[in-house]
């Protein structure tokens, strides 16, 4: 167990909604970083943020957005979902903003119908 | 290099053997280089940060090593046991983003 959480394990929702993926890092941790995995790709990097403020963006859609609250807790919101979205996202965190050690949440896998 | 590769792409290993295999990164805005061993059903879990070129670092049977200047690190597995089976993840931090390649996926015959 890593000690990062995230809800919910499994999603399935029709094109063109709208979800919001969560995540809390493990204790004392300031960085979650969001990735994506789809069928036959490797992790994608999406998002980090860094105590509340966004740090780093790597391939994030337009339609999704993300942010971390004053607890340091993240959520990341996908709408106007499209089959492509189906996929595994994963959130970790690490202690600090700079290539540290990343824990991983047990993923959330969305499944857009 | 331009991106995080990582061969052999998927490797069968008769359990007691040793075996390793490879992960190229570009050198230039290098920071640190990871690795992560990722179960069947599981989550990624980091096995190495590793940030200076002749760096080695060993966990148990696993090691890695590092060359920054020509953007590479091996991993490897001494007397490699069934629980070994995994995906091994490499990744490069630089860009201030952590970069995966696409994996080794091993698999150890009893």
């Amino acid at each position: 167990d890593s000690g990062v959480t995230q809800t919910p394990k499994h999603l399935i929702t029709a094109t063109g909604q709208r979800v919001t993926l969560r995540c809390s890092p493990r204790s004392g941790d300031l960085s979650v970083y969001w990735y994506q995995q789809s069928l036959d790709q490797g992790l994608q990097f999406l998002i980090q943020y860094y105590n509340g403020e966004e740090r780093a963006k790597g391939n994030i859609l337009e339609r999704f957005s993300a942010q971390q609250f004053p607890d340091l807790h993240s959520e990341l919101n996908l709408s106007s979902l499209e089959l492509g979205d189906s996929a595994l996202y994963f959130c970790a965190s690490s202690a600090g903003d700079l290539g540290g050690e990343q824990f991983f949440g047990p993923g959330t896998r969305l499944t857009v119908l | 290099i331009l991106n995080v590769e990582q061969s052999p792409q998927s490797l069968h290993v008769q359990e007691g053997d040793s075996t390793n295999f490879t992960c190229s990164f570009p050198s230039s805005n290098f920071y640190a280089l990871h690795w992560y061993r990722w179960e069947t059903a599981k989550s990624p879990e980091a096995l190495f940060v590793m940030t200076l070129n002749g760096d080695e670092k060993k966990k148990g049977r696993i090691s890695a090593t590092l060359n920054t200047k020509e953007g590479y690190s091996y991993l490897y597995i001494k007397g490699s046991q069934p629980e070994d089976s995994a995906t091994y993840l490499c990744a490069n931090f630089g860009n201030e983003k952590l970069t995966f390649g696409t994996g080794t996926r091993l698999t150890i015959i009893p």
